[in-house]
């Protein structure tokens, strides 16, 4: 089956850290390049970090770019994000997606991990 | 980065056409015809339904189309059904900023 896992989210108090991964199954993970999209309670969709193929090309929203570090590992098919430094404001559900080929959308995206900053 | 304008809630009945708008800028919206949208029912994954403007992933229905003027791109839904009730999305290339996405637009089927 064709999908994406998150897990690794939880309760951290501000300052905290986490490490979250996102396990591709069903296709070929190191033809594709992935995103972490966030979605704050009640809120709208936030794009968060990209990553390229080769992962070489990296780019990060302001919102979190020193903070949050974005990579992947083609050998166990996963994707992770470091987040660092959490402020009550990262409390969100984490996606990671998948962009595959020459195209400018997400086309798989897993169910979501959530994050929860709070003392 | 500054999220592209939706309106909050639209709807519609049974059988009826709805259109989302998304307003956003020359530099995203209006700048390249990379606009896609999401449909995102509670407590779900969101879900593609339109890329590059118009295009349709297989198997979305093709009661769901796109399409841009300016600056505003639309998603209209025809023959609207109540499993079309869901929050949807859109989404932009924005060059340097990479991606932006909309605030969201609720669809109510009454």
């Amino acid at each position: 089956e064709v999908q994406l896992v998150e897990s690794g989210g939880g309760l951290v108090q501000p300052g905290g850290s986490l490490r979250l991964s996102c396990a591709a199954s069903g296709f070929t993970f190191s033809s594709c390049k992935f995103h972490w999209v966030r979605q704050a309670p009640g809120k709208g969709l936030e794009w968060v970090a990209y990553i390229d193929t080769s992962g070489n090309t990296i780019y990060y929203a302001d919102s979190v770019k020193g903070r949050f570090t974005i990579s992947r590992d083609s050998a166990k098919n996963s994707l992770y994000l470091q987040v660092t430094s959490l402020r009550a404001e990262d409390t969100a559900v984490y996606y990671c997606a998948r962009e595959c080929g020459e195209v400018y959308n997400f086309d798989l995206w897993g169910q979501g991990t959530l994050v929860t900053v709070s003392s | 980065q500054s999220a592209l304008t939706q309106p909050a809630s639209v709807s519609g009945s049974p059988g009826q056409s709805i259109s989302i708008s998304c307003t956003g800028t020359s530099s995203d919206v209006g700048g390249y015809d990379y606009v896609s949208w999401y449909q995102q029912h509670p407590g779900k994954a969101p879900k593609l339904m339109i890329y590059d403007v118009s295009k349709r992933p297989s198997g979305v229905s093709n009661r769901f189309s796109g399409s841009k003027s300016g600056n505003t791109a639309s998603l209209t839904v025809s023959g609207l059904q109540a499993e079309d009730e869901a929050d949807y999305y859109c989404c932009s290339w924005a060059g340097s900023r990479f991606y932006v996405f909309g605030f969201g637009t609720k669809v109510t089927v009454v």
